[in-house]
Order: C-alpha cells, then structure tokens, then sequence
C-alpha cells in the first residue's frame, strides 16, 4: 500500500482528455514538489513533470500538472494510442526518503 | 547526451549481497546538485526508490531497506553502486539507475533484472 493514492486505473477515447490523481499528506505532497513519470511496457519511466507543473525539454505541451494542497493531477489532453502506459506519482517526505505512487494504468479506448 | 547503464550480476542466492554498478557517460559524477539514485520495480509492481547519494557523498536511503543498503561512488570511473545485504525472494526486481535532484529524475539507465534465487 503506497503513502501516495493513486486510482489503479483509467481510461479514455482518443483525442479526449484524462485525469490522474495523486493524493498525500502535509508530509509529502503538501510541502514538496511532485513530479510525473510515464512507463511505457518493457522500458524504463521517462520524467513527464517536475516540481509539480513544469515539463522537460521534448515533453509535449498535452501533459500538463498540477497541484493543489496535499494532491496532485497529471492531465494529459489529445490523447492518442501511444499514451496507453503506466503512469506515477512522486514526491519528497519528511521521512527524508522519496515516494512514489501505487502507478495508474491509462488505456486509451 | 547523458547515459546510464546499470551492470551486475543477474542472479543472487537468497542471505548473499546484491551488488550493481551503473556507469555514466555523457556527463561526470561529481557535478554539483544531482542525486544519483537507485530505484527498483518488482514484476508486475510499482516503483520503490531505494536511495542516493550526491555529489558531496551525502546518502539517503529509503529508512523501510536502510539497514541493509550502501550506495558508493567511484569518481575515477565516473560510476555509482549499490549493495544491498541479505537479499530474499522480496528484492526480485528490476533495478535502475537514475540522475536527479531532490525528488525528480530525469535520467534513467534502462534497468537490470535481479533475481534472487538459490
């Protein structure tokens, strides 16, 4: 069981829109930067956002974050087949270690 | 470019220490601001971060496997390890390497598959 709760799994028609939540605490979330990883199957994660809402170089402008008190929301917009993938959560905590979430499987229909 | 690329042996007896390597290219060890992390993902499971260490030789480990982790760093071959003592059937799992900051890696080698078996 993750300190960070994600929803297992979500799923959405091609070219709409997908929400994936993050929920923590004060410990984690709610004082520190979140960041977003997609996992393609079979490859490693690839850093989608960091320090809640800012994209790396290469990351398309369809991903987009979020983060309000002690959660946190991947969007992705436009979606298309190649998102199909896992997707997760990830923060400091005051336990000085660093969490991630439980992962959210996004099918897109 | 950055690279990573995590070495070692692929199959570990149960009690005995699990040792990896990871290699960077692209780029040297000791610069300043970036964690160098371990991080493992058990079949079919998520992610569980395991720990770094920075430039400096600060460590962090993850305080659930603390007692039984040592991350290194070997400047002279601009490479990180990671040992990890007493391993069981629980530590299966494919490890990777990454280059971060605080709590965000951006740099990811492509990850080795450990199993513990006798």
């Amino acid at each position: 069981q993750s300190v960070l709760t994600q929803p297992p799994s979500v799923s959405a028609a091609p070219g709409q829109k997908v929400t994936i939540s993050c929920s923590g605490s004060s410990s984690n979330i709610g004082n520190n930067y979140v960041s977003w990883y997609q996992q393609l199957p079979g490859t490693a994660p690839k850093l989608l956002i960091y320090d809640n809402n800012k994209r790396p170089s290469g990351i398309p402008d369809r991903f987009s974050g979020s983060k309000s008190g002690t959660s946190a929301t991947l969007g992705i917009t436009g979606l298309q087949t190649g998102d199909e993938a896992d997707y997760y959560c990830g923060t400091w905590d005051s336990s000085l270690s660093v969490l991630f979430g439980g992962g959210t499987k996004l099918t897109v229909l | 470019q950055l690279q990573l690329q995590e070495s070692g042996s692929g199959l570990v007896k149960p009690s005995q220490t699990l040792s990896l390597t990871c290699a960077v290219s692209g780029g040297s060890i000791s610069s300043g601001g970036y964690s160098w992390s371990w991080i493992r993902q058990p079949p079919g499971k998520g992610l569980e971060w395991i720990g770094y260490i920075y430039h400096s030789g600060s460590t962090y480990y993850n305080p659930s496997l603390k007692s039984r982790v040592t991350i290194s760093v070997d400047r002279s071959k601009n490479q990180f390890s990671l040992k990890l003592s007493s391993v069981t059937a629980a530590d299966t799992a494919v490890y990777y390497c990454a280059r971060g900051t605080v709590a965000s890696f951006q740099h990811w080698g492509q990850g080795t598959l450990v199993t513990v078996s006798s």
